[in-house]
Parts: C-alpha cells; structure tokens; sequence
C-alpha cells in the first residue's frame, strides 16, 4: 500500500519566490495534516483538514502561508513569498477518523532551503 | 506554554543497556498518549500507544501516571538499531489533534 506521498522531497528557492509543496494521503483517511519541523520549535501543527475541510488553521504563522484540499486526495501547502526563517521540513500526515485521531502517518516530508 | 516537555538528550548508552525517557504534558484533560519513533532525516512513525495500565511490547515497556501527568518509555536490552528520537505525544481530548513533544535523542553504541 502507498503511504503519504508528499512533492517535492526537497526545495531550494530564494527569498520572495513562492513555494509550493504537495501531498496526497492515503487512501480512504479522512483527516490530513500539515505541520513543519525544526530544530528550535519541534514538530508544529500548521492546520489540518477533515473531509477536505479546514478545521484549524491556528498554527499557521502567517498570511503568506495557505493551504487548500480540493479533493480527499490531494492538499498543497503555499508560501508566498518566502523568507529564510520558513526553511524547515514540512510534513503532511493523514489518519482516519476512530472517534479520536490516534495513528497518524507520515509522509516522508520536503526539506525546504529558502536562501 | 510548552504543552509537552522531554529531555532532549541525547541518551548515549551501550548496547544491551537499559534506557527510560520520560516527559511530561500539561492539559490535565489529555486523554490519549502515544509514543513515536523518527529516525535520522525521516518521518515519525508511531511506536507504541501507552494505556492508563501501562502496556509492553517486546522490549518496550510504556508507562502513565495521570495524576503526576507524565509517560514513560523503558528500553530493555538496547540494540544500535533503537537509535533514533523518540517523541512524546499527547491528545487533548475529544477529537482534538496530536501534540507533540520536541522528542528525546538515543544513541546505543557497540
């Protein structure tokens, strides 16, 4: 079975461009979630969709960051325009919906070098 | 507010050894907890849930004790292949997400 497939693995753009990264989750998981990783802060939830909604949008730092779910299967993660300290790797994961959302997996994430 | 707090590490012990993290969380309301392994430059993968009874599974062995509000994880027998950051995690209740500590670094050396 694929997991969740996130593109690019790794992006190196400058400052101002705009990013955008992609995941598609696994089949039939009806939550997805993007966070972003760094040394300094950990693992942070930027927002997450249910049923290709967005429920929570709080952890999103700022308005040059969106994110869309047009469909169950696909969901893209936008800086514009980008700054260094957005270098991070972001994590899209997806999980089913048991009543609470235990397991959640992971895609592989994409390393982001904004220069 | 730090939700979920970890030693960083790292852990650095021999192999055979036996190791224990522990971490703390502050909602008193968490309801779910659940230990993840990350390997280096990889993605986190769920490694064990942790029960009010405390559970095992194989050498693992995971602990909560909710009224002093933290999880333990006990490594027995430590092999080089355990090396990895092991995040502790926490749900707040309902269907609320997945908080995540920032992750405890183990090294077993030959």
């Amino acid at each position: 079975d694929a997991g969740v497939i996130q593109s690019p693995r790794h992006e190196v753009t400058e400052m101002g461009q705009e990013v955008t990264l992609r995941c598609k989750p696994i089949s039939g998981h009806d939550y997805l979630f993007w966070y972003r990783q760094t040394m300094m802060r950990g693992l942070e939830l930027l927002i997450y969709f249910n049923n290709n909604v967005p429920i929570d949008d709080s952890g999103m730092p700022e308005d040059r960051f969106s994110a869309k779910m047009p469909n169950a299967s696909f969901s893209t993660l936008k800086i514009q325009p980008s700054e260094p300290r957005d270098s991070a790797v972001y994590f899209c994961a997806s999980s089913h919906n048991r009543g609470r959302m235990n397991e959640q997996f992971f895609g592989p994430g994409t390393r982001l070098t904004v220069l | 507010r730090k939700e979920v707090e970890q030693d960083p590490g790292p852990f650095n012990v021999p192999e055979g050894a036996t190791v224990a993290f522990n971490c703390t969380y502050s909602n008193s309301a968490s309801q779910s907890f659940f230990w993840y392994r990350q390997d280096c430059r990889k993605e986190p993968k769920l490694l064990m849930s942790v029960y009010s009874s405390g559970n095992e599974d194989g050498r693992f062995t995971a602990q909560l004790n909710r009224a002093s509000q933290y999880i333990s994880l006990l490594i027995r027998d430590s092999k080089l292949s355990d090396s990895a950051t092991y995040l502790c995690v926490v749900n707040d209740g309902g269907n609320t997400p997945l908080v995540f500590g920032k992750g405890t670094r183990l090294s077993v050396i030959a």
